[in-house]
This record gives C-alpha cells, sequence and structure tokens, in this order.
C-alpha cells in the first residue's frame, strides 16, 4: 500500500528560524518529489520538485531527497510570518493497477510566530 | 496568462441532485485529474485524465464520473450515488503522467444538504 507519512503539527518556529519539515515514503520505486503550500481555504500551490539525491535550493527553500532512506524534507530558511501554511508532501507512487499517480501525504501545519 | 480555471468557487445543491464542476486549462498540458480534500486531510484521487477521450479511476472515484473531449477541458459530476459529497474539489494539471509537476486551480467548495 503506497503511504506519505507527515507529522501533521503544528510546527512552531521563531520569525527568522529554521523551519523543517519531513515526509517518509513507503513505495521504493517513487521517482519524483514534490511540495505544496496550501494556505487556510485555499488550493495547493508547488514550491519545491526534487527527483534526484541530495539537496535542491530555491530562495529560502531547500528540499532534500534520500532515497535509501526514504525521506524527503522540506527547509525554510528565515521563516516568514506569510510561511505559516499547510504543507503538503507529494510522492509519485505505483498503483496496484500498475499505473502512476501522485500519492500526498496528510500535511504539516506550520505556524512562524512573529 | 496560463493557468487552470475552477468554476463555481462555491456550490450548494440538495441531496439527490447530480451536479457538474468545471475545470479548464490554458497550459496545453496533456494530464488533468481530480481531488477532493477533506478538512484536515490530505488530498485523494478521484480521477485522472492523460489524454484526450481516456480516463483512469482514481482510489475514490465511486459516486463520480468524468468527460475528456478536449484537452482543456475535465469536467466532474458528483452524482447523487456519492454518500459523502460536502468537500473541497481540486482539479489539476501536468505537461504529462504524474512523474510531472501538478499545478492546481483554484477548486470549488461544494456542500450538499
Amino acid at each position: 500500500q503506497k503511504e506519505v507519512e507527515q507529522n501533521s503539527g503544528p510546527l512552531s518556529v521563531p520569525e527568522g528560524a529554521i523551519a523543517s519539515l519531513n515526509c517518509t515514503y513507503s513505495d521504493r520505486g517513487s521517482q519524483s518529489f514534490f511540495w505544496y503550500r496550501q494556505y487556510s481555504g485555499k488550493s495547493p500551490e508547488l514550491i519545491m520538485s526534487i527527483y534526484s539525491n541530495g539537496d535542491k535550493e530555491d530562495g529560502r527553500f531547500t528540499a532534500q531527497l534520500n532515497k535509501a532512506s526514504q525521506y524527503v524534507s522540506l527547509l525554510i530558511r528565515d521563516s516568514q510570518p506569510s510561511d505559516s501554511a499547510t504543507y503538503l508532501c507529494a510522492v509519485n507512487s505505483l498503483e496496484p493497477t500498475g499505473r502512476r499517480a501522485l500519492t500526498f501525504g496528510s500535511g504539516t501545519r506550520l505556524q512562524v510566530q512573529p | 496568462d496560463g493557468g487552470i480555471t475552477q468554476s463555481p468557487k462555491y456550490l450548494f445543491r440538495k441531496e439527490g441532485q447530480n451536479v457538474t464542476l468545471s475545470c479548464e486549462q490554458n497550459l496545453n498540458h496533456d494530464a488533468m485529474y481530480w481531488y477532493r480534500q477533506d478538512p484536515g486531510q490530505g488530498l485523494r484521487l478521484i480521477y485522472y485524465s492523460q489524454i484526450v477521450n481516456d480516463f483512469q479511476k482514481g482510489d475514490i472515484a465511486e459516486g463520480y464520473s468524468v468527460s475528456r473531449e478536449k484537452k482543456e477541458s475535465f469536467p466532474l459530476t458528483v452524482t447523487s450515488a456519492q454518500k459523502n459529497p460536502t468537500a473541497f474539489y481540486l482539479c489539476a494539471s501536468s505537461i504529462s503522467g504524474s512523474f510531472y509537476e501538478q499545478y492546481f486551480g483554484p477548486g470549488t467548495r461544494l456542500t450538499v444538504t
């Protein structure tokens, strides 16, 4: 059974700190990994994608992928109150039908305290 | 301005009525998806389509139907057979297949009473 697990939080960090969000997945064959930010009442917004082991940086965001350990993480540097949202991890997983589909975790709620 | 549009933003229906949610994209993406989100939960895949005139059931297809007659459009019908239709419905598209980045529309919040 495909699974993507995230700590639901809330994760509370002070403004200016580094927020670290983690995600584990069960399908060893997964090939693509995504982080979405979702503000309350809004639709998810893609903020990072990562396809190979290691780090990928984009502005204040860094995605880290370790396929051997089956985890992917998102670091947010210099956290701002505007970063307060729910962060969804999504993993390209194999379905019982043999097709691949995106499986979403239930999200981690981040609160950045001014 | 490229993007995905969904309409309406809010929809209210009486139990027993079918309702159709609209999704249009002008990103020239081949693949389109419908997800459902319930409060405090992640997204669950209802249906997806990787090409015109072809679509596949996702994890929770019962009580829903779709069509893909045009590349740009992927409407979702919530039928009276869906036991708990009240939810936030999200349409997404990608270049081709789930390997690639998916982009979401603004969503339709459906309330059935």
